[in-house]
């Protein structure tokens, strides 16, 4: 089975940097995704690790770690577009997705 | 770029009523996944197709089923709908069952009274 723990709330200004963590436990693992949900609305991809390590796109950044369980999530430069709920999600053995409960971003001016 | 469509976008039914929500993926994807995601819940994978066939099963209720079409597009068929089945349903689609893509619709808002 699996099991993905994320802390839920955050607040933090326009311009600043938040971090967003992610733990998980699963049989099988085929990647690690970060998604992007705005309320009422579609989760949207914001970045995939499959190998340890740190991959950039644009103002986020997304790092793993396999061997910990771990993950975070980087936004940079916040934008008040932002504020959304951030979900990771892992791919186990199979294809599907195994959603952690999702970190709420509110940006402030 | 053409996006997953689902319809309806909202649909209200009382209790023991059915539902038909329907999924086209984007042209050329092959799979298609459907996921329920509750008031403050995360979306929970309930099944998923690759060319018409059922290749994964999920936390998908008995009350529930859904198929695949030739043309790819896929239908999640409720039946005996229970309150706890308001939810907004997300489908998803990708090319080829491995691909670690997956693209989201804008979701189906079922609401159950």
């Amino acid at each position: 089975g699996q099991n993905i723990d994320q802390p839920t709330e955050m607040t933090a200004t326009e311009g600043a940097i938040v971090q967003i963590n992610c733990t998980y436990q699963t049989s099988g693992f085929n990647g690690l995704f970060w998604y992007q949900q705005h309320a009422g609305e579609a989760p949207t991809f914001l970045s995939y690790n499959v190998l340890d390590g740190l991959e950039e796109k644009g103002r986020f950044s997304s790092f793993l770690s396999r061997s910990k369980g771990y993950s975070y999530l980087l936004l940079k430069e916040l934008q008040m577009k932002d504020s959304a709920s951030y979900l990771c999600a892992v791919k186990g053995g199979n294809n599907r997705l195994a959603f952690g409960k999702g970190n709420q971003v509110v940006v402030i001016p | 770029a053409a996006g997953v469509i689902q319809s309806p976008r909202h649909l209200i039914k009382e209790k023991r009523e059915t539902a038909t929500l329907k999924c086209y993926p984007i042209p050329r994807h092959d799979t298609v996944y459907w996921y329920q995601q509750g008031p403050g819940q995360d979306p929970q994978f309930l099944i998923s197709f690759y060319e018409k066939m059922q290749s994964d099963k999920g936390s998908i209720p008995d009350r529930f089923s859904a198929q695949q079409f030739s043309d790819y597009h896929s239908e999640l068929n409720m039946s005996s709908l229970e309150l706890g089945d308001s939810a907004l349903y997300f489908c998803a689609s990708s090319l080829g069952s491995q691909s670690y893509e997956q693209y989201f619709g804008p979701g189906t808002r079922l609401t159950v009274t």
